[in-house]
């Protein structure tokens, strides 16, 4: 199976920061790159497919990019409501996830 | 609107079954697939397999393929996950969501719609 390794782990970001979430594949997915945002005690919400193609609904200030085995997600202006866990997931074969990346404001 | 909505709270002992449901509203339910994640408590997500109500056919984890299987009653619009033989380990949430897909140069899958989950509890 492919692994996935997001970094970091962990973040703490003020109101209004730019936040980069890194996500790398152990071989190449081409674009095949899904981000979930998880709230607590809350089902995943997909925010990005395709590496790069925002989900309907999404806030713009969510962003996706990247190709091969390493790809971004990006938050251009940090607001309270994102407080979450942020997962990537590759589907270019049987599908895994990233360990996950907590995002807490500081 | 589209939703999925999942069966209630379980609590199994070790060796016994377990049966949830995923009943879809809202869109063609035999267009799309239906995948099923599960998370431990304080865990990431895993995923444990996927089915098409289209034709049945089904791909599941390799960790756990001997011992779930996962249906559709399209009569229902409802997907199912039967998971044997519980362990303590199965502990989880279990979430079912809807397998979407966008095409462009090549098909791109994804899980765009999401129950709500139903816990599983395994204790003796």
């Amino acid at each position: 199976d492919i692994q996935m390794t997001q970094s970091p782990s962990s973040l703490s970001a003020s109101v209004g920061d730019r936040v980069t979430i890194t996500c790398r594949a152990d071989q190449s997915i081409s674009t095949h790159l899904n981000w979930y945002q998880q709230k607590p005690g809350k089902a995943p919400n997909l925010l990005i497919y395709g590496a790069s193609s925002l989900q309907s609904g999404v806030p713009s200030r969510f962003s996706g990019t990247g190709s091969g085995t390493d790809f971004t997600l990006t938050i251009s202006s940090l607001q309270p409501e994102d407080v979450a866990t942020y997962y990537c997931q590759q589907s270019y074969s049987v599908i895994t996830f990233g360990q996950g990346t907590r995002l807490e404001i500081k | 609107q589209v939703q999925l909505v999942q069966s209630g709270v379980e609590v199994k002992k070790p060796g016994a079954s377990v049966r949830i449901s995923c009943k879809a509203s809202g869109y063609n339910f035999i267009s799309y697939g239906v995948t099923w994640v599960r998370q431990a408590p304080g865990q990431g997500l895993e995923w444990m397999g996927g089915i098409s109500p289209y034709n049945g056919n089904t791909n599941y984890a390799q960790k756990i393929q001997d011992r779930v299987t996962l249906t559709t009653d399209t009569s229902t619009n409802t997907a199912y996950m039967e998971l044997r033989s519980l362990r303590p380990d199965d502990t989880a949430m279990y979430y079912c969501a809807r397998r979407n897909s966008a095409y462009d140069n090549g098909y791109y899958n994804y899980m765009d719609v999401w129950g709500k989950g139903t816990t599983v509890t395994v204790s003796s």
